[in-house]
């Protein structure tokens, strides 16, 4: 079956640190890999995606590249700031058998706490 | 544009108790979903529905039911609660391309069972 496996976390960053938190996955098919994120009180939302190796996603100064060899969508960010604390998920919708219902397993998640 | 709504925001259950999560999108979506969040896991799949009058399980459907009578609602139903089902319950709806197409997510309902 599909799972995706995300670094131990809590993770504890000063402002404008480098992040990264490693997210590797075991698919069948071809899956899309997604991260989400969720805000205290909130609900999750989409912070950036892949569709296909090598396809790199990017928003609000975060990255992660699909890497198929590693099954890796591992996420960057080069300088963090107090607004990114939040818990980050990786997520992964595969298309096994030629359907795909957009369902999504997700990793156990990673709280990141940026401080000033 | 409210996006997915959910109802109550949170809720406290006596065991054998039961009762309905109430979830809607006004996006015209016809993909929904409810997750289940514990405490330091990921989210996991109870039930989906890929239109009105169709549904089906997910990772772990065990003591929940799920209709879906319109494009917009997708309620959640607790028969007999258990405190195994203390936890955080997000509906979200997708739109047209379930290949690779984000997830909207509800804001969630917390609920205990004691």
């Amino acid at each position: 079956g599909n799972s995706v496996t995300q670094m131990e976390g809590p993770v504890t960053l000063s402002e404008e640190a480098f992040l990264t938190i490693n997210c590797t996955y075991t698919a069948t098919g071809y899956p899309s890999l997604f991260w989400y994120v969720q805000y205290p009180g909130e609900g999750l939302q989409l912070l950036l995606k892949a569709t296909k190796a090598d396809d790199k996603g990017s928003n609000k100064g975060f990255e992660a590249t699909y890497r198929k060899e590693t099954t890796s969508f591992h996420l960057e960010k080069g300088s963090v700031q107090v607004s990114d604390s939040a818990v980050y998920f990786c997520a992964l919708s595969s298309n096994a058998g030629g359907t795909s219902y957009g369902k999504l397993t997700f990793g156990q998640g990673t709280i990141l706490t940026v401080h000033p | 544009n409210a996006g997915v709504t959910q109802t109550p925001k949170f809720r406290i259950l006596k065991i054998g108790q039961s009762m309905t999560l109430q979830c809607t999108q006004d996006m015209n979506h016809n993909y929904m979903y409810w997750y289940r969040q514990d405490p330091g896991m990921g989210l996991k799949l109870i039930y989906y529905s890929v239109g009105a009058g169709i549904t089906d399980k997910g990772e772990v459907p065990n003591g929940y039911n799920v209709s879906r009578s319109t494009t917009e609602d997708f309620p959640l139903r607790l028969e007999l609660a258990a405190p195994s089902q203390t936890s955080v319950y997000f509906c979200a709806s997708l739109g047209d391309s379930p290949w690779g197409g984000e997830q909207y997510f509800g804001p969630g309902t917390r609920l205990t069972v004691t």
